[in-house]
């Protein structure tokens, strides 16, 4: 199974900040696009899709989040933190079957 | 709209059977996969498995085969998750998730349901 391993476990960030979020997966996810997704997870809730294809945001998903990166390491930015933004965030590996998520990053406010 | 709608919360007996569902409207059943992903308490999310009901085509987690059973019934739009004898490490919440299909192999999860919380004790 492919490793997804996200760097920080978590971090704090003040409100209008850049929060800037690590992937390294254990083998390359690109085929044609990069098999990478990231979610948001807010306490209660399902998660949410906030990136796919490595760089393309989800329906409704603020452009204060984007995200980068090819072959084995991708990044998520959040470029100005706002209150809603404090959740957990995922990313997920769709190369391969089973597909596999990081361990998560809390983000929260300083 | 698309909407994927779980079964109700759940308190079991370790031993016990247990299905939960996880009904889809507002989209062609058929044409997208569903996966199933557990969340332990205060836990990450884990990739249980997947089902394209359009063939049922299923696949597991190595983690999870065995298990769990999943499976659809496309003509009430509703896939399940289903144990045959419950453990207490089973205790989660569990998730339902659509997937877009790409050639023979599921995608990024866009939508989720709400969750079924899963209680062996």
């Amino acid at each position: 199974d492919i490793v997804m391993t996200q760097s920080p476990d978590s971090l704090a960030v003040s409100l209008g900040e850049r929060a800037t979020i690590n992937c390294k997966s254990s083998q390359s996810l690109l085929y044609s696009s990069n098999y990478l997704a990231w979610y948001q997870q807010k306490p209660g809730q399902p998660p949410k899709l906030l990136i796919y294809w490595a760089s393309t945001r989800g329906s409704g998903v603020p452009d204060r989040f984007s995200g980068s990166g090819s072959g084995t390491d991708f990044t998520l930015t959040i470029s100005s933190l706002q209150a809603e933004d404090v959740a957990v965030y995922y990313c997920q590996q769709y190369y391969n079957t089973p597909d596999t998520f990081g361990q998560g990053t809390k983000v929260e406010i300083k | 709209e698309v909407q994927l709608v779980q079964s109700g919360a759940e308190v079991k007996k370790p031993g016990e059977s247990l299905r939960i569902s996880c009904k889809s409207s507002g989209y062609r059943f058929t044409n997208y996969w569903i996966g199933w992903v557990r969340q332990m308490p205060g836990k990450g999310l884990d990739w249980l498995g997947i089902i394209y009901p359009g063939d049922s085509d299923t696949r597991y987690s190595r983690s999870f085969r065995g298990q769990v059973t999943i499976s659809a019934d496309s003509s009430i739009t509703t896939a399940y998750l289903q144990w045959s004898s419950l453990q207490a490490s089973d205790s989660a919440m569990y998730y339902c998730a659509r997937a877009p299909s790409g050639t023979s192999v599921p995608y990024y999860f866009d939508r989720w349901g709400q969750g079924t919380l899963v209680t062996v004790s």
